[in-house]
């Protein structure tokens, strides 16, 4: 069973560009989170979607969208880029939200901001 | 202000020997706990969770206990083997929703 695939690995953008990353979740998963993992912050929640719905979005700017497709693949946009939101952006998947389905991650898209 | 704490970012023991790593939290919200495994360059990988509801459990050579009234759990890994050798994970999840709210880490570092 293939794992979730996030596109691209890397990329290098420059500040004020905007930037669109992809996540295919596991087949059959529903639900798509979005995480950032910098070496100040840490792992933080950006967004969840279940059913093409955000049901929950965590502490960042509107500069930070993201949606969801009817096959469950899931995409995050960031405009505007700054130096800061140079990140490890990952993506996680499970059947249905809730904590009796853990989430399986990706490997994650590693954006550079030059 | 941070919700999941895990205070030793590393950990370095002896191949055979018990690894253990702690985390606290503060929100009596949490419900829900989990522990992951990092390796570089990789996601997060999945390795054993807890409910509120339970004091321990157990999957092979990863045992995960919750002391509730203290907001602390540990995971205890025996015997270690130096393929543990990754960045270990505390999250806690609440009834709201499906999000994750992670620690900081610990690195482990299995010595053959």
């Amino acid at each position: 069973k293939a794992g979730v695939t996030q596109t691209p690995r890397y990329l290098i953008k420059t500040r004020g560009q905007q930037v669109t990353l992809s996540c295919s979740p596991i087949s059959g998963h529903r639900s798509v989170s979005w995480y950032q993992q910098t070496p100040g912050q840490g792992l933080q929640f950006l967004f969840e979607y279940f059913s093409e719905t955000q049901r929950n979005k965590g502490n960042f700017p509107g500069r930070f969208s993201g949606r969801q497709f009817s096959n469950s693949r899931s995409e995050m946009n960031v405009s505007t880029l700054e130096l800061g939101d140079s990140a490890l952006y990952l993506c996680a998947s499970s059947q249905y939200p809730g904590p009796n389905q853990p989430q399986h991650f990706g490997d994650g898209t590693r954006l550079s901001i030059l | 202000d941070q919700q999941v704490k895990q205070n030793s970012p590393s950990l370095s023991v002896q191949e055979g020997r018990i690894s253990i790593l702690n985390c606290d939290y503060t929100n009596s919200m949490f419900d829900y706990f989990l522990w992951y495994k990092k390796y570089p360059a990789e996601g997060p990988t999945f390795l054993i969770s807890i409910s509120s509801i339970k004091d321990k459990n157990e999957d092979g050579r990863f045992t995960v206990f919750l002391n509730k009234s203290a907001k602390h759990l540990s995971l205890h890994i025996v015997p270690s083997q130096p393929g543990d050798s990754a960045v270990y994970f505390c999250a806690a999840l609440n009834n709201a929703g499906n999000m994750l709210t992670f620690g900081g880490g610990t690195r482990l570092m299995v010595k053959p």
